[in-house]
């Protein structure tokens, strides 16, 4: 069974703080993505992991991928009231088309 | 560059009817798939097109379907409506890993069943 888990659930931080999402995933995949999704809103995305030891960075976000752990993190630097949204990884399993396998997402608040 | 297109953008229907939801991917992409959002169930994949043909197909009952047009443009279909498939539906439009992989969504259709 296809299963992406991430951690923690929710997570609320102080503005200034560093912090970091986890995202495991269950089977062979080279292609992680995370998205934002804003309150009522459609998913925007963030980045999109090709390849083990894939970094992408915009902002005071970076995402990474180790295919062979099958873990990816997004890391917060010095978080901003802005941030405050719920974020999502999902994985597409080698042979699987564009079939995104959603983990159940990190409600982030970050406190002014 | 357009992005992509839902419509409608909100529904209200009742036990039993059926729907029909429509997506336009972006110009020039090839693939569609269709994701059900709920509070309990998150999101969720129903199915995928490609060049008018079903390539991947979600864990969903058969009275949800779809169809893909030589457009590209997509629909969905829910017949016999129930209370439990009240979900914001998305659908996603990808150009190909050729494009850099990404999958853009579009607004998502907000459908409530009473």
């Amino acid at each position: 069974e296809l299963k992406v888990e991430q951690n923690p659930l929710f997570l609320s931080m102080q503005e200034g703080k560093n912090y970091t999402i986890y995202c495991n995933y269950s089977t062979t995949s080279d292609r992680l993505y995370w998205y934002r999704q804003d309150p009522g809103k459609s998913l925007e995305s963030l980045f999109v992991l090709l390849s083990n030891g894939a970094v992408k960075q915009e902002g005071r976000l970076m995402a990474s991928l180790d295919t062979k752990a099958r873990l990816s993190t997004l890391h917060i630097t010095a978080a901003v009231h802005d941030l405050s949204a719920t974020y999502f990884c999902a994985e597409i399993p080698n042979n699987a088309g564009n079939m995104l396998t959603f983990g159940g997402g990190t409600r982030l608040m970050v406190k002014p | 560059k357009a992005g992509v297109t839902q419509t409608p953008r909100y529904l209200i229907k009742t036990r039993g009817q059926q729907v029909t939801l429509s997506c336009s991917p972006i110009s020039g992409h090839r693939s569609v798939s269709w994701y059900q959002q709920t509070p309990g169930q998150g999101l969720q994949f129903l199915f995928e097109y490609f060049s008018e043909t079903q390539r991947n197909k979600g864990n969903f009952p058969g009275r949800f379907s779809g169809r893909q047009f030589s457009n590209s443009r997509s629909e969905m279909n829910v017949s016999t409506l129930e209370l439990g498939d009240s979900a914001l539906y998305l659908c996603a439009s990808s150009g190909g890993l050729h494009l850099g992989g990404e999958q853009y969504f579009g607004p998502g259709t907000r459908l409530t069943v009473t």
